[in-house]
């Protein structure tokens, strides 16, 4: 089945350590996107790549870094630089084609140690 | 800049009840508009997408519904069930390429 896969579903950091979500799809889509989520708060965005080897910052780009060597493929790293790095990480990818709906991994949940 | 909103942030119901969830946008000049659900803890699933030529678009017992002129769109559901208790969020497509614009969902429960 096609689909986006995220890893790890729980993720915990240390102070001043950096982590790396990952974002698999399989789905051929030509776009993907990183969200946050924190409650109350609705889902902001933290980066996107419409092709591969370009993004673009989000609304909320300060803190995270990523890249897109593959298409299937794009990792978010979550630096020391972010002090409040704890919510709800979702990935998203869609379609360049006309009307396409967009599809959600499941999340990883980062929490600080 | 586009701005989605959805009222209200929460929404209790019994079951069997049918029920329309509300979504504005201040911009009408859209591409398209989403209707997704989110469960506690997991990641959102699309339910239906209204392209902007569209009026209403419908799956089982959801019909969603989109007026651009009044920056409006509805998704009614139909004989609700607990099962239908979660957040459903819409997001709007300004241009197609362009990411999508969120609002903040309305959490749906519904009562046996």
């Amino acid at each position: 089945d096609g689909g986006i896969t995220q890893s790890p579903k729980y993720l915990f950091r240390k102070e001043g350590q950096n982590v790396t979500l990952s974002c698999e799809q399989n789905l051929n889509h030509d776009a993907m996107y990183w969200y946050r989520q924190d409650p109350g708060q609705g889902l902001r965005l933290i980066y996107y790549s419409q092709i591969v080897n370009d993004f673009q910052k989000g609304d909320i780009a300060e803190g995270y870094s990523v890249s897109r060597e593959k298409k299937e493929s794009f990792p978010l790293t979550v630096t020391s630089a972010q002090k409040n790095p704890t919510a709800f990480y979702l990935c998203a990818s869609r379609s360049g084609q006309r009307h396409q709906p967009q599809h959600f991994g499941d999340g990883t949940r980062l929490s600080i140690l | 800049k586009q701005e989605v909103t959805q009222i209200p942030a929460a929404l209790s119901v019994p079951e069997g009840e049918n029920l329309v969830l509300n979504c504005s946008f201040t911009d009408s000049a859209i591409y398209n508009l989403q209707w997704f659900r989110q469960d506690p803890g997991k990641g959102l699933t699309s339910l239906l997408l209204i392209q902007s030529s569209q009026r209403e678009q419908t799956s089982g017992r959801l019909n969603a519904s989109l007026d651009k002129s009044s920056g409006r769109s509805t998704l009614y559901i139909a004989a609700s069930q607990p099962g239908d208790s979660a957040t459903y969020l819409c997001a709007v497509n300004p241009s197609g390429n362009t990411p999508l614009v969120f609002g903040k969902g309305t959490r749906l429960s519904v009562i046996a």
